[in-house]
């Protein structure tokens, strides 16, 4: 099945822990975004990468760590666990880094809470 | 800094029209997006805007001027299933998309 796929679907983490969000899309695109929404504040960028190899910072990149070792994997690192970490947790893809009329298109997401 | 502004919630009646307005103050454009989000889902494309005018597609339209930071998407032929979110975004000189906080829409009978 063509798109994104993100895992786990949910899950409850107690603070302090160390925690991976996975991401892979087989759309072969070269960007890749992780966002976090939460309520009333909508989607906002934590990191992103433009192509496999290179990462770089968003607008609340504290806390979280990425790679982009190859083009399909994007995943998210939460070092130690905060309970403001608590959020659904988006990864998006894109053909390039933004030309034009180049669209980013969203996994399902990761409902994360931490206790 | 970024800063984009929709309305929080609006309501309206099966088979009418609502206009979905976004104003946005940002460093840089390089085109306006709107998303529709249902409930627990991810977002999902609707359309683009980088010249002004309106952009029709369907029973959705998106219109911009950037000279005044403005946009609205206007819905057209409400159906029950376009109860959701809507999200303005604006991207950047740097390609980056900032969100603004969703409008949510619900359809009545």
């Amino acid at each position: 099945i063509a798109g994104i796929t993100q895992a786990p679907t949910s899950q409850i983490l107690a603070a302090g822990r160390r925690m991976t969000l996975r991401c892979t899309q087989d759309m072969r695109h070269n960007a890749m975004y992780w966002y976090r929404q939460d309520l009333g504040l909508g989607l906002r960028l934590i990191h992103y990468s433009n192509t496999a190899g290179t990462t770089g910072k968003g607008e609340v990149p504290d806390g979280y760590s990425v790679s982009r070792a190859n083009t399909d994997d994007f995943p998210l690192t939460l070092a130690s666990a905060v309970p403001s970490q608590t959020s659904v947790y988006f990864c998006a893809s894109s053909e390039s880094a933004g030309d034009g009329t180049d669209t980013q298109y969203f996994g399902p997401g990761t409902r994360l809470t931490v206790l | 800094g970024q800063n984009i502004d929709q309305p929080t919630e609006m309501t309206a009646t099966e088979g009418a029209i609502v206009q979905i307005n976004c104003t946005y103050q940002t460093s840089g454009f390089n085109g306006l997006f709107w998303y529709q989000q249902h409930a627990g889902e991810a977002p999902t494309f609707l359309s683009y805007n980088v010249l002004d005018g309106l952009e029709e597609k369907g029973r959705f339209s998106s219109f911009l001027s950037r000279s005044k930071g403005y946009s609205y998407l206007l819905l057209k032929e409400l159906q029950m299933k376009d109860s959701a979110s809507y999200l303005c975004a604006v991207r950047d000189n740097d390609y980056k998309l900032s969100f603004g906080a969703g409008t949510t829409v619900t359809v009545r009978a």
